[in-house]
């Protein structure tokens, strides 16, 4: 059971350098989504997808963007990397239909702009 | 727009005895409220959920959650912690619908032997 998979786990980026991380599903879920976690903050939501060719904002989405042209694929995508970016960034997806549904994560990428 | 607290950052407990992570929320409608755990270097595992009409959930590990409406919490409870419950616990609520998940900040519990 693969389950929620994220690509690449750890990566250095140079201030601004673009870069895309994955996140792929193979649960059939609609709903997916991204957050970043950093210290005493939780986790925050970026962007999410409630189906293919869906998205919205979430709290934090400055300097991401995402697409869903496939239900199993979103990935985010970091325009012009800023040292702010540094921090781990969990996809999380569930069914729709329901709001008591629970979400299922990724194994995260942990990023680090310099 | 719904949010959740978790008012302590850290809760230390002894191996056997009673632990409890504090979480409270708010909401416009009806609330659904998880409960996940954060070993380190790892994505965040589903623990339990509120369902409706069930004031004390049970979950997974041997975890439980009492929801309590007047007071808007939904506490993580355990009878006998185990040192391997020693994680980061994120409390989680949604408002309906197909609105995100909205997290608390983490409780950090260590379990000491």
């Amino acid at each position: 059971n693969a389950g929620v998979t994220q690509t690449p786990k750890f990566q250095v980026l140079k201030t601004g350098q673009s870069m895309t991380l994955q996140c792929a599903q193979d649960m059939n879920h609609e709903y997916m989504s991204w957050y970043r976690q950093d210290p005493g903050m939780g986790l925050r939501l970026i962007h999410y997808s409630v189906g293919a060719g869906i998205t919205d904002q979430g709290e934090v989405p400055n300097g991401y963007n995402v697409s869903r042209s496939t239900t199993e694929d979103f990935p985010l995508r970091l325009l012009s990397a800023a040292p702010s970016q540094t921090s781990v960034y969990f996809c999380a997806s569930s069914k729709t239909g329901h709001p008591n549904t629970e979400a299922f994560f990724g194994q995260g990428t942990r990023l680090t702009v310099v | 727009a719904q949010s959740v607290a978790q008012p302590e950052d850290q809760v230390n407990v002894a191996e056997g005895n009673p632990l409890t992570v504090k979480c409270t929320y708010s909401v416009s409608g009806n609330p659904y409220l998880f409960w996940y755990v954060q070993y380190p270097n790892r994505g965040l595992q589903f623990l339990l959920k509120y369902i409706t009409g069930d004031n004390l959930v049970k979950g997974s590990y041997g975890f439980e959650a009492e929801f309590n409406k007047s007071q808007t919490s939904f506490h993580l409870k355990k009878p006998s912690a185990l040192v391997s419950d020693s994680a980061l616990y994120f409390c989680a609520v949604r408002d309906g619908g197909n609105t995100p998940l909205v997290f608390g900040k983490g409780t950090r519990l260590s379990v000491i032997a």
